[in-house]
């Protein structure tokens, strides 16, 4: 069965600087997609990026980019110029591509952001 | 659109008691998911659908939980009897299927979940 790791339960950040939050998977499959979902304290899961493994070019959104590493099965999340609305928690996902559509999480990392 | 709309937002029942938490997914999507989230275990998938059908049961804890999907438009997620166990945040969300899978999953608020 598939994991997902996120090694750092909390992290913490200075409003305007950049954070990288750690994201490692086990899976035997080659085809596959990656998520970052974001949790505020409303509770609300807000999609943040996305990437299809067979991409080798990592995902951009914004001030939100990955490092996918695939042969390491790393899947790390870049916040560039963080904003206090930035705080929340943040999971990493896995979602295989055998037709299935299901989502495997890691446990998460809170991400406090600092003034 | 309205989004995944969850009812209701908060429950407090007693031990023993059935709870039904309801879902409307987003039209047009013919994913629907079940989570529950917790402290310890985080989340976890309870079960999905797939065009009403139930796909994947296997997430489900215990036969004191139960899922249905009469339509396209509504599911619910049965707890009978309740304990305190179950007490958690309960999420359901959707997404459009197709060739090019998987489509992200919209979710809906939550239904917290205590049971004393």
């Amino acid at each position: 069965a598939q994991t997902v790791t996120q090694s750092q339960p909390e992290m913490s950040v200075q409003e305007a600087e950049t954070v990288t939050l750690s994201c490692t998977y086990d899976t035997s499959e080659s085809d596959y997609y990656l998520f970052w979902y974001k949790q505020p304290p409303s509770r609300q899961m807000i999609l943040v990026i996305r990437q299809e493994a067979y991409k080798q070019q990592n995902a951009t959104e914004n001030r939100f980019s990955v490092n996918f590493q695939k042969a390491a099965k790393s899947f790390s999340l870049k916040i560039s110029d963080s904003q206090l609305g930035d705080a929340a928690m943040y999971f990493c996902a896995y979602c295989g591509q055998g037709g299935s559509e299901k989502l495997v999480f890691g446990k998460g990392t809170k991400l406090t952001v600092n003034p | 659109d309205a989004g995944v709309i969850q009812s209701p937002r908060h429950e407090v029942t007693e031990m023993g008691q059935e709870v039904t938490l309801r879902c409307k997914p987003i039209s047009g999507h013919d994913y629907l998911f079940w989570y529950r989230q917790t402290m310890m275990r985080g989340l976890e998938l309870l079960i999905y659908f797939n065009n009403n059908v139930p796909i994947d049961d296997s997430g489900m804890p215990e036969d004191r939980f139960s899922a249905k999907m009469p339509n396209a438009s509504f599911s619910t997620l049965k707890i009978q009897p309740s304990e305190p166990r179950d007490s958690a945040v309960y999420f359901c969300a959707s997404s459009r299927g197709g060739f090019v899978a998987p489509y992200e999953q919209y979710f809906g608020p939550g239904t917290r979940l205590t049971v004393t």
